[in-house]
């Protein structure tokens, strides 16, 4: 099991510009989220899914974008690049069925600068 | 809206000493998660330990336990027996449930030194 995998790992975009950070998970979990860290802060989210198809703002949404086309993918997409975005990126994913305080397994995450 | 609060940005302790870390949180729900993360240097998100707020006993996890206060809605951190390996950051988590997506609202964290 690779867990919860991200790319890139590091970017550096210009102002106006756009990219999609990727994000994969082979656990088969319905629940997927996108957060972002600030330096010195705790994790902010940003957009979240509960299965292929469904999506959902989080705290932060505006700038992104995301879409489930499948269990194993959750990309995030940035439009119009701007320099408060930049951040570090984490996609973490967990277990849905039954009750219990279900771990979120994170990925490494992506440093994104934008200038 | 849930919001957490941990009023240490940094702490430090000797290695083998015992240290907590704060944490409170406001909510009006009555079920709901808590949860410590851990985060390293590497960056990597760990989970150190959960507890469930209808769950009067303090979850333990080898040198890691919880102080759980409900009604004061403090959920604080204790490390026992410190070693140089806990050096991180340290960030408390609230997670509603049911009716969720179980979506985590973080602390700002709490960054520990530990000196050998």
């Amino acid at each position: 099991n690779a867990g919860v995998t991200q790319t890139p790992k590091f970017r550096i975009l210009k102002i106006g510009q756009s990219m999609t950070l990727q994000c994969t998970q082979d656990m088969n979990h319905n629940y997927m989220y996108w957060y972002r860290q600030d330096p010195g802060m705790g994790l902010k989210l940003i957009y979240y899914s509960v299965g292929a198809g469904i999506t959902d703002k989080g705290e932060v949404p505006n700038g992104y974008n995301v879409s489930r086309s499948t269990t194993e993918d959750f990309p995030l997409r940035l439009e119009l690049a701007a320099p408060s975005q930049t951040s570090v990126y984490f996609c973490a994913s967990s277990y849905s069925s039954g009750q219990g305080p279900y771990e979120q397994f994170f990925g490494p995450g992506t440093r994104l600068t934008v200038l | 809206a849930q919001t957490v609060t941990q009023s240490q940005p940094e702490m430090s302790v000797q290695e083998a000493e015992t240290v907590t870390l704060s944490c409170t949180y406001d909510t009006s729900e009555s079920d709901y998660y808590l949860f410590w993360y851990k985060q390293p240097p590497s960056r990597q998100m760990i989970l150190v330990i959960r507890q469930e707020a209808y769950k009067q006993q303090n979850a333990t996890e080898n040198r890691f336990s919880v102080n759980f206060q409900k009604a004061a809605k403090s959920f604080s951190l204790k490390i026992s027996d410190s070693q140089l390996g806990d050096a991180a950051m340290y960030f408390c988590a609230y997670s509603h449930y049911p009716g969720s997506a179980r979506q985590l609202t973080f602390g700002s964290g709490t960054q520990l030194t530990v000196l050998p």
